[in-house]
Order: structure tokens, then C-alpha cells, then sequence
């Protein structure tokens, strides 16, 4: 089976960086995406780490070790509209790039 | 370009009761994925088209539960008959082939009382 986890809560202050960590265990594994949902509503795409290392996309960066079966999402120059649920989810494991999530995180960004 | 659309946005029906979800993903892509988020829990996979072919359905919780894609277009999720703990919100995604980037659709909020 696949399993990951991550903080069920962060919070931080506008203009802070947080880093949102995910350690997963899995029977497959391709890669490691991070998606973003506010309010509950369509979760959208951030990134994807297949290899070992650092991806920055803007404000975003994500981090991936596969030999600790690791990552993180970290965010930088924290804006109030980054308050959401972040979910990081697993590709892998019998193909066809189905995704396995996290159980969220819930950001709040503070004044 | 148009995102992923689902209808309906809300759907309350009693257990016994049939409902029908769709979901109409970005024109070209031929993954079809539908996922489900039971209230406090993670958001599981349910089952992946390509074109109008399924390719996986592993995650389908039983046989109340019946997807079709026609015409490798848009998709409908049947359940029949609904129960309790069908309850949660119904997510529809697609992808091009080969990407690993799924664009999700708004969602269908399904409440069986």
C-alpha cells in the first residue's frame, strides 16, 4: 500500500517563508507532486520532483530526496492568498500516473 | 481554453436513490481520472480512462459504482444505489498523455441522507 503524510497544520506570517513536508511510504514509486486547493475547490497543479533536488517555479520551490523518501514544498514571500490546503501526492505504482495524496495542510498566513 | 467542468455542483439525494455525475475534461486530453474526498480524509483515486478505455480501476469502492467514458469525451460516475458513506466530494481530472500535470474539475458535492 502507499501512505503519506504531512503537517495537518502551519502558520505563518505575511512575507515568512514555511516549508510543508512530506515523507512518504509506497509500493511504486515516479515522482512527487504538490498540489494546492482553496476553499475546498479544485485542487491545482504546483510542481512535480521526479529526481533528487531542488525545482523553483516563482515563489514555489520543491524539494525531493528519494532515498529518504522525503520532499517538501516550501514557499517563499508568503502572500494572505497562499492560505489554503497544500497536498502532496505520489505517481507511481502500477502506471498510468494515478495519483496517491497526503492528508493536506492547511496554511494559514497571518497579518 | 476551458478547464475540466463537472456537473452537477451539488447533489443531496436519499440512500436507495441513483445518482449521476459528469464530468467534461479540457478538450485533447485523454486521461480521465476521477477521485473522491470522504469528509476528513485524503482525496482518493477512484478510476483512470485513457480515451474510452479504462485503465485502471482499482480504486473503485464497489460495484454501486459505474464510470463510463463514451467516445473518449466526457465521463459519468453512476451510483446505484447511493449509500451513506458515499458522501464527499467527486473530483474529475485529465491530463495529456505522458504529463504529469492533471488539471482538476470544481468538484461534485454528494450528500446521501
Amino acid at each position: 500500500g502507499q501512505s503519506l503524510e504531512q503537517p495537518s497544520e502551519v502558520t505563518a506570517v505575511e512575507g515568512a517563508i514555511v516549508q510543508i513536508n512530506c515523507t512518504y511510504q509506497t509500493s511504486g514509486f515516479y515522482g512527487l507532486s504538490w498540489y494546492q486547493q482553496h476553499d475546498g475547490g479544485a485542487p491545482t497543479f504546483l510542481s512535480y520532483n521526479a529526481l533528487d533536488g531542488l525545482e523553483e517555479t516563482g515563489r514555489f520551490s520543491s524539494f525531493l530526496s528519494r532515498s529518504d523518501s522525503y520532499g517538501y514544498l516550501l514557499l517563499q514571500e508568503l502572500q494572505m492568498k497562499d492560505s489554503a490546503s497544500y497536498f502532496c501526492a505520489v505517481t507511481g505504482g502500477g502506471g498510468g500516473n494515478k495519483l496517491t495524496f497526503g492528508t493536506g495542510t492547511q496554511l494559514k498566513v497571518e497579518l | 481554453e476551458a478547464g475540466v467542468t463537472q456537473f452537477p455542483s451539488h447533489s443531496v439525494i436519499e440512500k436507495g436513490q441513483t445518482v449521476t455525475l459528469r464530468c467534461d475534461p479540457i478538450s485533447g486530453h485523454d486521461n480521465l481520472y476521477w477521485y473522491r474526498r470522504v469528509m476528513g480524509k485524503e482525496i482518493k483515486f477512484l478510476l483512470h480512462f485513457v480515451k474510452e478505455s479504462k485503465q485502471d480501476e482499482s480504486g473503485m469502492p464497489n460495484n454501486r459504482f459505474l464510470a463510463e467514458r463514451t467516445g473518449g469525451t466526457y465521463s459519468t460516475l453512476k451510483v446505484q444505489p447511493a449509500e451513506l458513506e458515499d458522501s464527499g466530494v467527486y473530483f474529475c481530472a485529465s491530463s495529456q498523455l505522458a504529463t504529469y500535470e492533471q488539471y482538476f474539475g470544481p468538484g461534485t458535492r454528494l450528500t446521501v441522507t
